[in-house]
């Protein structure tokens, strides 16, 4: 069954710890993405990542990192430097070319930190 | 990158015809356009892409003018299930390929 996962479902952080959220997909796809969606808002882009060893800074990178040594993983990574984490994360995968953006979504990380 | 603007809320009824339109009037050459549906609590679903004129599927179709500076997701004879958030997403697949914008959402309400 083909498809993009991402755990935990729910994430729970004290305030000054790391957090890493794992996204995982076996569609063969090469483009990566993170966005970060707050309640009643759209999804804004983290990060973003077109081919292994490679990736670029979103509109709110800041107080985030991310890595991409495998085409299957895009694990991201919130630190402590991310002054307002607590939101929904959601993870996407596309094709290279001309469907670059028909995304493809994980069922999301809610992330809580107090 | 573009900036899109989109209706925040649209009611209809089951079974009508639902237009929700988008503006981009900073579209780039190469940028294409992309709606997707979006339920509480999930990730979005892609629902129909396109560059330019008309492009229809099972689910939609997606008008967009000349000048491109906006589109039009059209779904047919909505139900119920219908109801969720519909965003318009504007994306370039030259030297920002990847660099996408969605818009703030529609929340659309089908009522019986």
């Amino acid at each position: 069954d083909g498809g993009i996962t991402q755990s935990p479902k729910y994430l729970f952080r004290k305030e000054g710890q790391n957090v890493t959220l794992s996204c995982e997909q076996n569609l063969n796809h090469d483009a990566m993405y993170w966005y970060r969606q707050d309640p009643g808002q759209g999804l804004r882009l983290i990060y973003y990542s077109q081919i292994v060893n490679d990736f670029q800074k979103g509109d709110i990178a800041e107080g985030y990192s991310v890595s991409r040594e495998k085409k299957e993983s895009f694990p991201l990574t919130v630190t402590s430097a991310q002054k307002n984490p607590t939101a929904f994360y959601l993870c996407a995968s596309s094709m290279a070319g001309r469907s670059m953006y028909e995304q493809y979504f994980g069922p999301g990380t809610r992330l809580t930190v107090t | 990158l573009a900036k899109i603007t989109q209706p925040i809320s649209m009611d209809s009824y089951e079974g009508q015809e639902v237009n929700i339109t988008c503006s981009h009037n900073n579209i780039a050459t190469n940028d294409y356009i992309t709606w997707y549906q979006q339920f509480p609590s999930q990730g979005p679903r892609f629902i129909i892409q396109g560059y330019k004129t008309k492009v229809t599927n099972e689910v939609a179709s997606l008008f967009i003018p000349a000048d491109r500076k906006s589109s039009t997701l059209s779904l047919p004879r909505v139900s119920l299930s219908d109801t969720a958030v519909y965003y318009c997403l504007v994306g370039d697949n030259g030297t920002n390929a990847g660099k996408s914008t969605f818009g703030d959402g529609t929340t659309l309400t089908v009522k019986p």
